[in-house]
Parts: C-alpha cells; sequence; structure tokens
C-alpha cells in the first residue's frame, strides 16, 4: 500500500518561498510506471496541477504555464521523498497543496498525500 | 489546456434515488490507441480527493457498483444507483490525455 506524508510550514510571508515535502512508502520516487505530482485547490482556482517528476532512465520535470519560473520540483532518492518550492509567493497562492502518485499506464491519480494548508499573509 | 465544464454545481439527493453528473470537455479525450483519458474522484468533508472511475468506466479497487461512468469523446456522465448517506462529497472530473491534467468545477452531492 503507499502512502505520501507531506510535510512543511503552512504559514508564509508575501515574497517568501514556499517549500513541502512528500515522503513516500510502499514504492520509489524511482519508479518506472509512476510519476510524482503536487496539485493545489482553492476556491478560485478549484483544482490545478502545477509539476510533476519522474523516472525514465533520466530525471523529467514538467510544470503548469501558471507558475512555470517560480516552481521547482526535485526528486530525493537517498530518502525516497519529492518536494515542492514556489518562490515569491503571494496571497494569490493560498491554497491547500496535495502530493500525489500518477499510475502511467491508466494515467490516474491514486495515491494523494493528506494536504497541507498554506497561507500567505503579511 | 483542456477545459472541463461539469453540471450541475449542486445536487440534493434523497437516499436511495439515482443521481447523475454531468461532465463536457473542450476537446476530444480519445487517443490514438483508443483509451478515453476521463477519471471522476470524490472529496469527501475534510479528506483528500480519492479515485473513483478511471478511463472513463473503471471503477478503482474498493469503489461499490453503484457507481458508474460512461460516455464518449466529449461529454461523460457518472451515475449512482442508489445514493446513500455516506456518498456525500464534491465530485469532480479530470482529463488525463495532456498535460497539463484538468479538473471539473466539482459537483456538490448533499443529503435532503
Amino acid at each position: 500500500q503507499v502512502q505520501l506524508q507531506q510535510s512543511g510550514p503552512g504559514l508564509l510571508k508575501p515574497s517568501q518561498t514556499l517549500s513541502l515535502t512528500c515522503a513516500i512508502s510502499g514504492d520509489s520516487v524511482s519508479s518506472n510506471i509512476a510519476t510524482w505530482n503536487w496539485i493545489r485547490q482553492s476556491p478560485s482556482r478549484g483544482l490545478e496541477w502545477l509539476g510533476r517528476t519522474f523516472y525514465r532512465s533520466k530525471w523529467y520535470y514538467d510544470f503548469a504555464l501558471s507558475v512555470k519560473g517560480r516552481i521547482t520540483v526535485s526528486p530525493d532518492t537517498s530518502k525516497n521523498q519529492f518536494s515542492l518550492q514556489l518562490n515569491s509567493v503571494t496571497p494569490e497562492d493560498t491554497a491547500v497543496y496535495y502530493c500525489a502518485r500518477r499510475e502511467a499506464a491508466g494515467n490516474y491519480f491514486d495515491y494523494w498525500g493528506q494536504g497541507t494548508l498554506v497561507t500567505v499573509s503579511s | 489546456d483542456i477545459v472541463m465544464t461539469q453540471s450541475p454545481l449542486s445536487l440534493p439527493v434523497t437516499p436511495g434515488e439515482p443521481a447523475s453528473i454531468s461532465c463536457r470537455s473542450s476537446q476530444s479525450l480519445l487517443d490514438s490507441k483508443g483509451y478515453t483519458f476521463l477519471d471522476w474522484y470524490v472529496q469527501k468533508p475534510g479528506q483528500s480527493p480519492q479515485l473513483l472511475i478511471y478511463l472513463v468506466s473503471n471503477r478503482a479497487s474498493g469503489v461499490p457498483d453503484r457507481f458508474s461512468g460512461s460516455g464518449s469523446g466529449t461529454d461523460f456522465t457518472l451515475k449512482i444507483s442508489r445514493v446513500e448517506a455516506e456518498d456525500v462529497g464534491v465530485y469532480y472530473c479530470m482529463q488525463a490525455l495532456q498535460v497539463p491534467p484538468t479538473f471539473g468545477g466539482g459537483t456538490k452531492v448533499e443529503i435532503k
């Protein structure tokens, strides 16, 4: 059974960097049949996919245009986890952030983290 | 990006009665190998979203058979044959054909 455990601060000031980590158990961040994703949810934007990383002989990364240039998604094979960094946050980045595994064959998100409410406020 | 549109926004249902949610995509979700990449998720109160149905009509592990999905191309439907109290939550469709994956706005199912 795959489990994803999120950690990271929930309160930031504008211009700071959001940093979250998703620890994986029951699977490997280097899996050849999964991708590792970050998704956020807010009342104004609904569920919004932010980015992903995955390993297919080398590491790949994809990001949403809405956050491209501000986002980093990094795998950590030594700790079997992956992380999200979002730079220069504004109040519009206030949301619940989820990590999620996407199964490659069916392209569905089959495992989700518990969610982290991140509030950006001065 | 592919735009996903759901209706209705809210769906009050009497226990034991059926319920139906519609989802429309701005372009066909059929890929070149014949698969249609449309999923349904449910977010129960206070929980993360969870997979309900994938590839239009395949129930995820542990999902009761009162849930069914249908549709093709750009028009899809999620049906609950007999709603139970535990089915309350917000239901989302999601297209998985292209990156970025995109979600519908959600349909809130509540008990009358």
